[in-house]
């Protein structure tokens, strides 16, 4: 079955530190990817996105992640992490289209000061 | 420069009413989707609506709800007749076209069936 998986459901780290949040996903051909991020009691801001080309695309607010394909995964990574970081996180993939997505269940960010 | 709006923000029901959610897509969009966010969970895929037209409702519950999108105003979820596992967000989203178009979330509706 079709599945997106976010291993960790939360992750701390101190302000200014480096960030990874992971995601990997089930599905046979190379698929529609997307990080998205929501604050609490708001709607969902888009990161970035990989439709095809580079495997390493950049985002909104220093985010990048990169497409591994043999790992079926699409990691999020930051260098340098701001307090205002602090939401959730979630990665969401179409498998066959890119508006049917199917979204992980979500990484709560906390960032000490 | 106004996003997807979906109104209301909030939405108390008791068991048996009607709930409809409003949304209305950015500017110069034409595709509207709506998704559901249960508690502690990920977004899933209810509807994808055109103007006048359902192009894909795979995701929608196959009683009690609808959604349209008419040619003049906003795009309506309606939830008849709710139950407390209807309680949840409410999504919707809007993009210029239909592949390749990442997708812009309203803020959502939370739906509070009492």
């Amino acid at each position: 079955a079709q599945s997106v998986t976010q291993p960790d459901i939360h992750i701390t780290v101190s302000e200014g530190a480096s960030l990874e949040l992971r995601c990997n996903y089930s599905y046979g051909a190379t698929p529609y990817l997307f990080w998205y991020v929501q604050s609490p009691g708001q709607g969902l801001q888009l990161l970035l996105k990989y439709f095809s080309g580079d495997t390493l695309v950049q985002g909104i607010k220093g985010f990048e992640a990169e497409f591994k394909r043999s790992q079926s995964s699409f990691n999020l990574r930051k260098p340098s992490v701001h307090w205002s970081d602090a939401a959730e996180y979630f990665c969401a993939v179409g498998m066959d289209s890119s508006y049917k997505l199917i979204f992980g269940s979500g990484t709560r960010l906390l960032v000490r000061p | 420069n106004a996003g997807v709006m979906q109104n209301p923000r909030h939405l108390v029901r008791r068991r048996g009413q009607e709930a409809r959610l409003r949304c209305s897509p950015m500017k110069g969009h034409s595709h509207v989707y709506w998704y559901r966010q249960l508690p502690e969970e990920g977004l899933k895929f209810m509807v994808y609506l055109q103007k006048e037209n359902i192009i894909d409702e795979s995701g929608m519950p196959k009683e009690r709800f609808s959604a349209e999108f008419p040619k003049e105003g906003p795009s309506i979820l309606r939830i008849q007749q709710v139950v407390r596992g209807d309680s949840a967000a409410y999504f919707c989203a809007s993009s210029p076209a239909r592949d390749n178009s990442p997708l812009h979330f309203g803020n959502g509706t939370r739906l509070t069936v009492t």
